[in-house]
């Protein structure tokens, strides 16, 4: 599986935009982009994925670049509640065997 | 509701005792994983199991001791073979093991004194 580099840690102020961002250059064009979240002492939650093209749920947007080497999860409007440790993971699906890599993705602190 | 439930939040155990981390998920998922996570770090597998009765070694199995008896079950063993057992761990589903959306429990954070 493809490795993901995120910052270590972000700020952004209540109300804001939140963008945190990921590389992965080695990506494979059968791998997709998948964004985890962590809230201090609780399991992750899944909060979307996409291969090429920007995807959008209710919780987030997901812009990824032409050349698939990088994305940005984007929280529209932080909320305190979005303090946690975001976690950008690359793989394959179908892949049965090769395992799911948490790294140590981008602790985001959003402030009053 | 359906979820993934892992019992209990918080456990002590002695050194050199064996103890089982319970995790039961009843959302028909064929695909089950654990994790282990230690202070400011990420997730490492420790064993997932496909489906019943089959299970596989993750990066750091080695005084871990898995069993998949049923869908529903994927106890975890930390056996006093593993060096340094405290540490807060997590169960997770999936509909099956190439499916990338998991679900997680609460964790169980396991100390041993």
């Amino acid at each position: 599986d493809a490795k993901t580099t995120q910052p270590p840690s972000m700020d952004c102020a209540e109300g804001r935009a939140a963008n945190l961002p990921c590389n992965h250059s080695t990506i494979s064009g059968n791998e997709y982009v998948y964004w985890y979240r962590q809230i201090h002492s609780q399991g992750p939650q899944y909060i979307i994925h996409g291969l090429k093209n920007n995807e959008t749920n209710e919780m987030a947007s997901l812009i990824i670049t032409e050349d698939r080497k990088s994305s940005t999860l984007i929280l529209p409007h932080a909320t305190l509640r979005d303090t946690a440790v975001y976690y950008c993971i690359v793989r394959a699906t179908l892949d049965t065997g090769n395992q799911f890599y948490f790294g140590t993705g981008t602790s985001l602190t959003v402030i009053p | 509701d359906g979820g993934i439930t892992q019992s209990p939040k918080y456990l002590f155990r002695k050194e050199g005792q064996n103890v089982t981390l319970s995790c039961e998920q009843n959302l028909n998922h064929d695909a089950m994983y654990w994790y282990r996570q230690d202070p400011g770090q990420g997730l490492r597998l420790i064993y997932y199991s496909q489906i019943v009765n089959d299970f596989q070694k993750g990066d750091i199995a080695e005084g871990y001791s898995v069993s998949r008896e049923k869908k529903e079950s994927f106890p975890l063993t930390v056996t006093s073979a593993q060096k340094n057992p405290t540490a807060f761990y997590l169960c997770a589903s999936s509909i099956w093991s190439g499916h990338n959306e998991q679900f997680f429990g609460p964790g169980t954070r396991l100390t041993v004194l």
